[in-house]
């Protein structure tokens, strides 16, 4: 059975920094790209980045670039979120969801991850 | 980056109504589409891909249609757990897009 757990809520201060995680398990992670959607408060989903563990090819959505950094470890099958500072602005849902290849699937999801940035 | 925009935002219905919401792109495709249903403090669950095929374990009164620019969600007769929140996505061109979604509430 394919699933994807998440690390837990999270909070931080404006300027910290943060690393969320996703822990695949039931298939072979390396064989299979893997992505974070967010989802700001009370609002709908974008689609932030993607990664391909077998090399490390990322896409990373152009209204994000430079604010979040994707990467994959496939010795412990996990996918990993990370931000070297925060802003209020960064408070969402996240989700980890794993895309099918050459086709629009995506049937496997994390259960969230609710990152809240306060002072 | 393609966008889609839904419509209506908000669709009030009764239960056995039929329901059938849009999605519109700004670019033409034709295969990468899906559509997604969330419930309050739920992750999205994939109901329908690539325009009309539905996922495993999806009931058959969900399907899928559409081409070029516009694409249609039909639930052809509304259950009580099927009054939540639907997004299309395409894959279709990075960065991949949501709808802003279509809230189906219960009138």
């Amino acid at each position: 059975e394919v699933q994807l757990v998440q690390s837990g809520a999270e909070v931080r201060k404006p300027g910290e920094s943060l690393k969320i995680s996703c822990k695949a398990s039931g298939y072979t992670f390396a064989s299979y790209w893997i992505g974070w959607v967010r989802q700001l408060p009370g609002k709908g989903l974008e689609w932030m980045a993607i990664i391909n563990p077998h090399d490390s090819d990322t896409r990373i959505n152009p209204s994000l670039r430079g604010q979040v950094t994707i990467s994959a470890d496939k010795s412990i099958s996990t996918a990993y979120l990370q931000w070297s500072s925060l802003k209020t602005s960064d408070t969402a849902m996240y989700y980890c969801a794993r895309p099918e290849t050459n086709t629009a699937m995506a049937r496997y999801w994390g259960q969230g991850a609710l990152v809240t940035v306060s002072s | 980056e393609v966008v889609l925009t839904q419509s209506p935002a908000t669709l009030s219905l009764s239960p056995g109504e039929r329901a059938t919401l849009s999605c519109r792109a700004s670019q033409s495709f034709s295969t990468y589409l899906a559509w997604f249903q969330q419930k309050p403090g739920q992750a999205p669950r994939l109901l329908i891909y690539d325009v009309s095929n539905r996922a495993t374990g999806i009931p058959a009164r969900f399907s899928g249609s559409g081409s070029g620019t516009d694409f249609t969600l039909t639930i052809s007769s509304l259950e009580p757990e099927d009054f939540a929140v639907y997004y299309c996505l395409q894959r279709t061109s990075w960065p991949w897009t949501f709808g802003q979604g279509t809230r189906v509430e219960i009138k």
